[in-house]
């Protein structure tokens, strides 16, 4: 069965640093892989996916990724982090009709 | 266009009671799923339902019921609640007009938080 699998419950780096929330996947065929944040008392919001053609995605608030076939992987990066990255981060799969996620990567910005 | 909502945004109930959560899909949007989120267990797939018709369930005891209705939107039901049912309840629709489409965004509403004393 399709899954995810995130290294790495938290994450701290200091404003302006690089940002890197890895995810790797398993699964027998190519999948479709989403990456999603929720801010505090809030719902998941989709930051990008990974369906077909170009590896390196570019999604919303400066993230992309990048689907590595060969590492089974699909991890999150952004250049320069925000103050305003803080929050939780979600790799998910999706395998038919419902998302499967990871557990989750807590990224805390320090200034 | 308005995204998903879910109301009530927060409930307190005691353990026994039954509660019923609603959800609003994005309009257009057929697809309709259902989260659980708990510290301990993450996100948990509850059930999806496309056009009225449930077609997938999580490994959820049959105390955790839904449906949906002819404009897509969603009801889910606890009844009997256990402490252990304290969580936020996600509810997310997608568009899926060919059916079940994997590459189709789930779009999530801002959750109900069910605290159960």
């Amino acid at each position: 069965a399709q899954s995810v699998t995130q290294l790495g419950s938290h994450v701290s780096v200091s404003e302006g640093a690089l940002v890197l929330l890895r995810c790797n996947y398993s699964s027998s065929v190519p999948p479709y892989l989403f990456w999603y944040v929720q801010y505090p008392n809030q719902g998941l919001q989709l930051l990008l996916k990974y369906t077909t053609g170009a590896t390196l995605v570019k999604g919303i608030n400066g993230f992309e990724a990048e689907f590595k076939k060969s590492e089974t992987s699909f991890h999150l990066t952004k250049p320069s982090a925000h103050m305003s990255d803080a929050a939780e981060y979600f790799c998910a799969v999706r395998p038919k009709h419902h998302m499967r996620f990871g557990a989750g990567t807590r990224l805390t910005v320090k200034p | 266009k308005a995204g998903v909502t879910q109301t009530p945004r927060y409930l307190i109930k005691t353990r026994g009671q039954q509660v019923t959560l609603s959800c609003s899909p994005i309009s257009g949007h057929r697809s309709v799923s259902w989260y659980q989120q708990t510290p301990g267990q993450g996100l948990q797939f509850l059930f999806e339902y496309f056009s009225e018709t449930q077609r997938n369930k999580g490994n959820f005891p049959g105390r955790f019921s839904g449906r949906q209705f002819s404009n897509s939107r969603s009801e889910m039901n606890v009844s009997t609640l256990e402490l252990g049912d304290s969580a936020l309840y996600l509810c997310a629709s997608s568009l899926e007009l060919a059916g079940i489409t994997v590459t189709d965004t789930q779009y999530f509403g801002p959750g109900t938080r069910l605290t159960v004393l």
